[in-house]
């Protein structure tokens, strides 16, 4: 099991860029969560994934929007890219069935 | 509204035992996490607890909740240089999807 894995790494983008990252949950697990870590702050919330669905999202923009294909794997899609999304994001893979919640290594975005 | 604090910094000798602390505001909150995260890297899942438990230990880690005071901690035991890294205490309830709801993290440094 290769556990919760985000591609790419690192990312360096301009300002009004769009981006898109990806992640690919724990084998068995079919929720996806995505939050963003700015330095020296913990994780924020920015939607979850259930049955290729948006089953819930927290206090960020529409320029933050998202997929589930149907293997539960999923995309974080950013537009128009502001220096303050530079951050690192984080993809967290659960499932109802266990109370665990496992991340990624996350994909570091900066914005230039 | 849901809110969760810790302090920022803790200082120990090689050997000795950490505790670290975190509140939270959330009375529905049914999960506590502590997860590890090193410098540049992802969080790592220490332990969690459910909010009908007052301790749970795992090796080296033991978890206490106060649910009254909503007060929890993890302490370690024997602590490491391989122990220093950033600490952060999550809540959820299964009432919200179980999205995470953190703290800022309590940097550990173990001085040899």
């Amino acid at each position: 099991d290769a556990g919760v894995t985000q591609s790419p790494t690192h990312l360096i983008k301009t300002r009004g860029q769009q981006v898109t990252l990806r992640c690919s949950p724990k084998s068995g697990h079919d929720t996806v969560s995505w939050y963003q870590q700015a330095l020296g702050q913990g994780p924020q919330f920015i939607f979850q994934y259930y049955e290729e669905e948006e089953r819930q999202r927290g206090n960020f923009p529409d320029r933050f929007s998202g997929h589930q294909f149907p293997n539960y794997s999923s995309e974080l899609n950013v537009n128009a890219l502001l220096l303050g999304d530079s951050a690192l994001y984080l993809c967290a893979s659960l499932t109802d069935s266990y109370n665990e919640q496992f991340f990624g290594p996350g994909t570091r975005l900066t914005v230039l | 509204g849901e809110d969760v604090e810790q302090s920022l910094f803790l200082s120990v000798r090689e050997g000795d035992s950490s505790v670290i602390n975190c509140t939270y505001t959330d009375s529905s909150s049914t999960y506590l996490y502590w997860y590890k995260q090193e410098p540049g890297a992802g969080l790592q899942l220490l332990t969690y607890i459910f909010s009908n438990m007052d301790m749970k230990q795992d090796q080296r880690l033991t978890v206490l909740l106060n649910k009254k005071d909503k007060h929890l901690s993890l302490r370690i035991a024997d602590t490491q240089t391989g122990d220093s890294a950033i600490y952060f205490c999550a809540e959820s309830n299964a009432g919200n999807n179980r999205k995470l709801i953190w703290g800022l993290g309590t940097s550990l440094a173990v001085n040899p």
